[in-house]
């Protein structure tokens, strides 16, 4: 079974400038996740979706930072303008449903803001 | 506020020894737990799992045991491998709402041969 797949796994811009991250979940999976590991920290939930729909996206900078998963299935975050606090692996991951099931992680986007 | 403690950033072990990670929550609402292992410029894997109406759940070399008096939770691995060299994380989700996975900051283990 395939796992969590990301893309791109690296990526360096300038601040200010935009950059977009894709994440396409496991198969079968409705509960779809976007984490940022700043260096150092654990893991911060950014946005939640179940299916198509939003469940908690109160951490995510919404001045800046955009999520949208349309189809219920691949989902794209997007920063626009990057700040060089923006620095981080932004994870995605996918579980079952969004009640007490693991979630499984992808490899991670690496983003650098020079 | 820092719901889910790891107080340890670091910890070595020789190989052979038993590991112990400990991991310790502040919010009673939480009734389910994770561990997760990362190596460099990977994404975290998903390794042992316990509920709140358990205290002890083992996988193979892993045990984690959880304390829901002391909110407390650990991870023992036995015997420990080099292999096991890595970033273990903890992670914890509230019995109600939107079940958000609250992570730990981290737990560098480094086993040596």
């Amino acid at each position: 079974e395939a796992g969590v797949a990301q893309s791109p796994r690296y990526k360096i811009i300038e601040k200010r400038q935009s950059v977009a991250f894709w994440c396409n979940p496991i198969s079968g999976h409705a509960t779809l996740y976007w984490y940022q590991q700043i260096l150092g920290q654990g893991p911060k939930l950014l946005i939640q979706f179940q299916n198509n729909g939003v469940v908690d996206d109160s951490q995510l900078p919404k001045d800046r930072f955009s999520a949208e998963r349309l189809k219920g299935v691949d989902s794209t975050l997007k920063i626009q303008p990057a700040k060089l606090e923006d620095s981080a692996v932004y994870l995605c991951a996918s579980s079952l449903g969004s009640s007490g099931n693991t979630i499984y992680f992808g490899e991670g986007s690496w983003l650098t803001v020079v | 506020d820092q719901q889910v403690k790891q107080n340890s950033p670091s910890l070595s072990v020789q190989e052979g020894r038993i590991s112990i990670l400990n991991c310790d929550y502040t919010n009673s609402m939480f009734d389910y737990f994770l561990w997760y292992k990362k190596y460099p410029a990977e994404g975290p894997t998903f390794l042992i799992s316990i509920s709140s109406i358990k205290d002890k759940n083992e996988d193979g070399r892993f045990t984690v045991f959880l304390n829901k008096s002391a909110k407390h939770l650990s991870l023992h691995i036995v015997p420990s491998q080099p292999g096991d060299s890595a970033v273990y994380f903890c992670a914890a989700k509230p019995r109600s709402g939107t079940y958000k996975y609250i992570f730990g900051t981290g737990t560098r283990l480094k086993v040596l041969a």
